[in-house]
Protein backbone atom coordinates (compact mmCIF):
# COMPACT_ATOMS: atom_id res chain seq x y z
CA UNK A 1 0.00 0.00 0.00
CA UNK A 2 1.23 3.47 -0.51
CA UNK A 3 1.60 5.68 2.37
CA UNK A 4 0.64 9.23 2.88
CA UNK A 5 1.88 11.66 0.36
CA UNK A 6 1.99 15.43 0.94
CA UNK A 7 2.60 18.14 -1.92
CA UNK A 8 4.64 20.23 -2.11
CA UNK A 9 7.44 19.47 -0.27
CA UNK A 10 8.81 22.44 -0.21
CA UNK A 11 7.59 25.92 -0.26
CA UNK A 12 8.71 29.58 0.14
CA UNK A 13 6.29 32.50 0.65
CA UNK A 14 6.78 35.75 1.42
CA UNK A 15 4.98 37.61 4.76
CA UNK A 16 1.39 38.61 3.98
CA UNK A 17 0.66 35.91 0.98
CA UNK A 18 -1.36 32.30 1.66
CA UNK A 19 -0.49 28.92 0.97
CA UNK A 20 -2.44 25.82 0.15
CA UNK A 21 -1.00 22.70 1.27
CA UNK A 22 -1.89 18.90 -0.09
CA UNK A 23 -2.11 15.73 1.57
CA UNK A 24 -3.48 12.09 -0.03
CA UNK A 25 -3.98 9.63 3.06
CA UNK A 26 -3.25 6.03 2.91
CA UNK A 27 -6.16 4.13 0.66
CA UNK A 28 -8.86 3.27 2.84
CA UNK A 29 -8.43 6.01 5.35
CA UNK A 30 -10.81 8.26 6.29
CA UNK A 31 -9.42 10.28 8.81
CA UNK A 32 -6.58 12.89 7.95
CA UNK A 33 -4.71 15.00 10.90
CA UNK A 34 -2.25 17.91 10.59
CA UNK A 35 0.46 18.93 12.44
CA UNK A 36 3.07 21.74 13.12
CA UNK A 37 6.71 20.80 13.87
CA UNK A 38 8.99 23.78 15.02
CA UNK A 39 12.10 23.25 16.74
CA UNK A 40 10.55 25.99 19.51
CA UNK A 41 7.10 24.35 20.09
CA UNK A 42 7.71 20.73 18.65
CA UNK A 43 4.89 18.75 16.93
CA UNK A 44 1.37 20.03 17.71
CA UNK A 45 -1.63 19.41 16.79
CA UNK A 46 -3.54 22.05 14.10
CA UNK A 47 -6.83 19.42 13.17
CA UNK A 48 -8.54 16.28 12.15
CA UNK A 49 -10.83 15.73 9.90
CA UNK A 50 -13.03 12.50 9.38
CA UNK A 51 -15.79 11.97 6.36
CA UNK A 52 -15.15 15.64 5.60
CA UNK A 53 -15.91 17.19 8.60
CA UNK A 54 -13.90 18.86 11.55
CA UNK A 55 -13.97 16.61 14.61
CA UNK A 56 -10.96 18.25 15.82
CA UNK A 57 -9.16 21.56 16.14
CA UNK A 58 -6.10 22.80 18.21
CA UNK A 59 -5.28 26.31 19.48
CA UNK A 60 -4.43 27.84 15.97
CA UNK A 61 -5.67 31.11 14.88
CA UNK A 62 -8.25 31.25 12.58
CA UNK A 63 -5.68 32.12 9.69
CA UNK A 64 -5.45 27.96 9.75
CA UNK A 65 -8.56 26.17 7.75
CA UNK A 66 -8.82 23.04 6.02
CA UNK A 67 -11.19 20.92 4.49
CA UNK A 68 -11.81 17.21 3.04
CA UNK A 69 -12.35 16.03 0.08
CA UNK A 70 -15.02 13.22 -0.63
CA UNK A 71 -12.11 11.10 -1.54
CA UNK A 72 -10.56 11.84 2.11
CA UNK A 73 -7.66 13.94 0.54
CA UNK A 74 -7.32 17.26 2.87
CA UNK A 75 -5.56 20.40 2.21
CA UNK A 76 -5.16 22.97 4.80
CA UNK A 77 -4.67 26.61 4.36
CA UNK A 78 -2.67 29.18 5.83
CA UNK A 79 -3.73 32.90 5.04
CA UNK A 80 -1.60 36.50 5.70
CA UNK A 81 1.27 34.46 6.32
CA UNK A 82 3.78 35.33 9.34
CA UNK A 83 6.96 34.39 9.39
CA UNK A 84 6.38 32.68 12.78
CA UNK A 85 4.42 30.08 10.23
CA UNK A 86 7.74 28.85 9.15
CA UNK A 87 7.67 25.10 9.89
CA UNK A 88 7.16 21.35 8.84
CA UNK A 89 3.94 20.63 8.30
CA UNK A 90 2.84 16.75 8.72
CA UNK A 91 -0.09 15.01 7.24
CA UNK A 92 -1.06 11.78 9.31
CA UNK A 93 -4.04 9.28 8.30
CA UNK A 94 -6.09 6.29 9.63
CA UNK A 95 -8.09 4.36 9.50
CA UNK A 96 -10.79 5.84 12.28
CA UNK A 97 -10.34 8.63 15.20
CA UNK A 98 -8.62 6.18 17.44
CA UNK A 99 -6.67 4.19 15.54
CA UNK A 100 -2.90 4.40 14.42
CA UNK A 101 -1.61 7.72 13.12
CA UNK A 102 0.71 7.52 9.95
CA UNK A 103 2.59 10.29 9.13
CA UNK A 104 3.17 12.03 5.61
CA UNK A 105 6.76 13.61 4.78
CA UNK A 106 5.51 16.74 5.34
CA UNK A 107 5.80 19.56 3.96
CA UNK A 108 8.38 22.41 4.84
CA UNK A 109 7.32 25.90 4.40
CA UNK A 110 9.48 28.99 4.76
CA UNK A 111 7.98 32.15 4.75
CA UNK A 112 9.92 35.29 4.25
CA UNK B 1 -5.31 19.80 28.61
CA UNK B 2 -3.15 16.80 28.12
CA UNK B 3 0.20 17.20 28.73
CA UNK B 4 3.32 14.56 27.72
CA UNK B 5 6.92 15.47 29.10
CA UNK B 6 9.72 13.25 27.33
CA UNK B 7 13.02 12.90 28.68
CA UNK B 8 15.71 13.22 28.08
CA UNK B 9 16.11 15.43 25.66
CA UNK B 10 19.33 14.06 24.16
CA UNK B 11 20.85 10.16 24.76
CA UNK B 12 24.18 9.09 23.37
CA UNK B 13 25.00 4.90 23.65
CA UNK B 14 27.29 2.96 22.19
CA UNK B 15 26.67 0.79 19.96
CA UNK B 16 25.42 -3.04 21.55
CA UNK B 17 23.94 -0.72 24.59
CA UNK B 18 20.55 -0.57 25.26
CA UNK B 19 18.84 3.16 25.22
CA UNK B 20 15.75 4.08 27.34
CA UNK B 21 13.40 7.06 26.69
CA UNK B 22 10.22 8.06 29.17
CA UNK B 23 7.46 9.90 29.26
CA UNK B 24 4.84 11.14 31.35
CA UNK B 25 1.34 12.24 31.03
CA UNK B 26 -0.50 14.43 32.79
CA UNK B 27 -4.36 13.25 31.89
CA UNK B 28 -4.93 10.01 33.84
CA UNK B 29 -7.98 9.20 31.02
CA UNK B 30 -5.50 8.59 28.05
CA UNK B 31 -5.56 5.55 26.96
CA UNK B 32 -3.20 4.93 23.51
CA UNK B 33 0.40 5.60 23.68
CA UNK B 34 2.75 5.26 20.17
CA UNK B 35 6.66 6.08 19.87
CA UNK B 36 7.47 7.44 16.70
CA UNK B 37 10.97 7.64 15.30
CA UNK B 38 12.03 10.42 13.00
CA UNK B 39 14.57 10.90 10.77
CA UNK B 40 16.69 13.31 9.01
CA UNK B 41 14.04 15.31 6.53
CA UNK B 42 11.25 12.39 6.93
CA UNK B 43 8.18 12.42 8.69
CA UNK B 44 7.50 10.56 12.02
CA UNK B 45 7.61 6.69 11.65
CA UNK B 46 5.67 4.86 14.13
CA UNK B 47 7.97 1.76 15.59
CA UNK B 48 5.95 0.43 18.58
CA UNK B 49 2.27 1.53 20.26
CA UNK B 50 1.05 0.65 23.79
CA UNK B 51 -2.95 0.73 24.57
CA UNK B 52 -4.08 1.44 28.36
CA UNK B 53 -5.14 -1.89 29.01
CA UNK B 54 -1.87 -3.40 28.30
CA UNK B 55 1.53 -2.72 30.28
CA UNK B 56 4.09 -4.37 28.45
CA UNK B 57 4.38 -4.61 24.40
CA UNK B 58 8.18 -6.13 22.95
CA UNK B 59 8.87 -6.20 19.20
CA UNK B 60 12.38 -7.33 18.78
CA UNK B 61 14.90 -5.16 19.72
CA UNK B 62 11.62 -2.48 20.99
CA UNK B 63 9.72 -2.79 24.10
CA UNK B 64 7.18 -0.17 25.82
CA UNK B 65 6.38 -0.32 29.05
CA UNK B 66 3.06 1.14 30.64
CA UNK B 67 2.54 2.34 34.15
CA UNK B 68 -0.91 3.68 34.46
CA UNK B 69 -0.63 4.21 38.49
CA UNK B 70 1.97 6.65 37.59
CA UNK B 71 1.03 8.10 34.78
CA UNK B 72 4.37 6.93 32.85
CA UNK B 73 5.30 5.13 29.63
CA UNK B 74 9.27 3.60 28.05
CA UNK B 75 10.58 3.09 24.91
CA UNK B 76 13.36 0.26 25.37
CA UNK B 77 15.79 0.11 22.54
CA UNK B 78 18.55 -3.23 23.36
CA UNK B 79 21.66 -4.23 21.57
CA UNK B 80 21.00 -0.57 19.63
CA UNK B 81 22.27 0.00 15.95
CA UNK B 82 23.98 3.35 14.45
CA UNK B 83 20.57 3.13 12.22
CA UNK B 84 18.95 3.93 15.53
CA UNK B 85 20.72 7.35 15.28
CA UNK B 86 17.50 9.43 15.21
CA UNK B 87 14.94 11.94 17.28
CA UNK B 88 11.85 9.68 18.94
CA UNK B 89 8.96 11.49 20.18
CA UNK B 90 6.19 9.64 22.58
CA UNK B 91 2.37 10.21 22.41
CA UNK B 92 -0.57 9.77 24.20
CA UNK B 93 -4.32 10.51 23.20
CA UNK B 94 -7.54 10.43 24.28
CA UNK B 95 -10.01 8.60 24.17
CA UNK B 96 -12.25 11.12 23.54
CA UNK B 97 -9.89 12.32 20.91
CA UNK B 98 -7.83 11.61 18.13
CA UNK B 99 -5.44 14.03 17.88
CA UNK B 100 -1.80 13.16 19.31
CA UNK B 101 -0.12 15.20 22.17
CA UNK B 102 3.74 15.10 21.75
CA UNK B 103 6.49 14.96 24.11
CA UNK B 104 9.74 17.26 22.99
CA UNK B 105 11.65 14.84 21.38
CA UNK B 106 14.74 12.78 22.38
CA UNK B 107 17.86 12.89 20.21
CA UNK B 108 19.62 9.07 20.32
CA UNK B 109 23.16 8.81 19.08
CA UNK B 110 24.68 5.46 19.09
CA UNK B 111 28.29 5.50 18.05
CA UNK B 112 29.66 2.48 16.33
Amino acid sequence: KAGVTQTPRYLIKTRGQQVTLSCSPISGHRSVSWYQQTPGQGLQFLFEYFSETQRNKGNFPGRFSGRQFSNSRSEMNVSTLELGDSALYLCASSSGQKETQYFGPGTRLLVL
Amino acid sequence: GENVEQHPSTLSVQEGDSAVIKCTYSDSASNYFPWYKQELGKGPQLIIDIRSNVGEKKDQRIAVTLNKTAKHFSLHITETQPEDSAVYFCAATLPTSGKLIFGQGTTLQVKP
